[in-house]
């Protein structure tokens, strides 16, 4: 079956940066866009981007342009996101989620379990 | 670019219907028939209700329905039950290629 199995819980101080793993198993890794959504404790979901497993190009949400990034390794069939420069405010559930088809890339459809990032000092 | 008008909670009786609204743009929810809903447990990862505006993801209950006229989108749940008690976002492809979601609705099963 689909799995996408995330990297585990991080703590982090502020200016620090954190890259987080999504392993994919139970399909062709490559056939699928790859989102990553986050979600601030007790608010909503937020868009951060997504990258085609295939070639590796990546569209980001502007307000995440210059700190987020997005690459994967498709001998390990793997998506990683990275973010940098880390104020109190990232703290959140960092979800990954695969696309509803090989056809589409605006529809996160197999969800990770979420990665717990905290910035504390 | 801030999220897509949601209410922040809807409530109703078991066997109740009840109707969600997702407000955007022309270049979003109204450019666009890529509207998706998700629903989500507390301490749980979302899970797809309904994509393409309405259509549901095998497995789910024909309970769920989705509509859209012009910049607004509605997701509708018929014959409440306990378990329907949840969060709910909707989401829309954008035409910057992103994609937007909704502030998210708590909704209460009375």
């Amino acid at each position: 079956q689909v799995q996408l199995v995330q990297s585990g819980a991080e703590v982090k101080k502020p200016g620090a940066s954190v890259k987080v793993s999504c392993k994919a198993s139970g399909y062709t890794f490559t056939s699928y866009y790859m989102h990553w959504v986050r979600q601030a404790p007790g608010q909503g979901l937020e868009w951060m981007g997504i990258i085609n497993p295939s070639g590796g190009s990546t569209s980001y949400a502007q307000k995440f342009q210059g700190r987020v990034t997005m690459t994967r390794d498709t001998s390990t069939s793997t998506v990683y996101m990275e973010l940098s420069s880390l104020r109190s405010e990232d703290t959140a559930v960092y979800y990954c989620a695969r696309d509803r088809s090989p056809d589409s890339s605006g529809c996160p459809y197999v969800w990770g379990k979420g990665t717990t990032v905290t910035v504390s000092s | 670019q801030s999220a897509l008008t949601q209410p922040a909670s809807v409530s109703g009786s078991p066997g109740q219907s009840i109707t969600i609204s997702c407000t955007g743009t022309s270049s979003d929810v109204g450019g666009y028939n890529y509207v998706s809903w998700y629903q989500q447990h507390p301490g749980k990862a979302p899970k797809l209700m309904i994509y393409d505006v309405s259509n549901r993801p095998s497995g789910v209950s024909n309970r769920f329905s989705g509509s859209k006229s012009g910049n607004t989108a509605s997701l509708t749940i018929s014959g409440l039950q306990a378990e329907d008690e949840a969060d709910y976002y909707c989401s829309s492809y954008t035409s910057s290629s992103t994609l937007r979601f909704g502030g998210g609705t708590k909704l209460t099963v009375l």
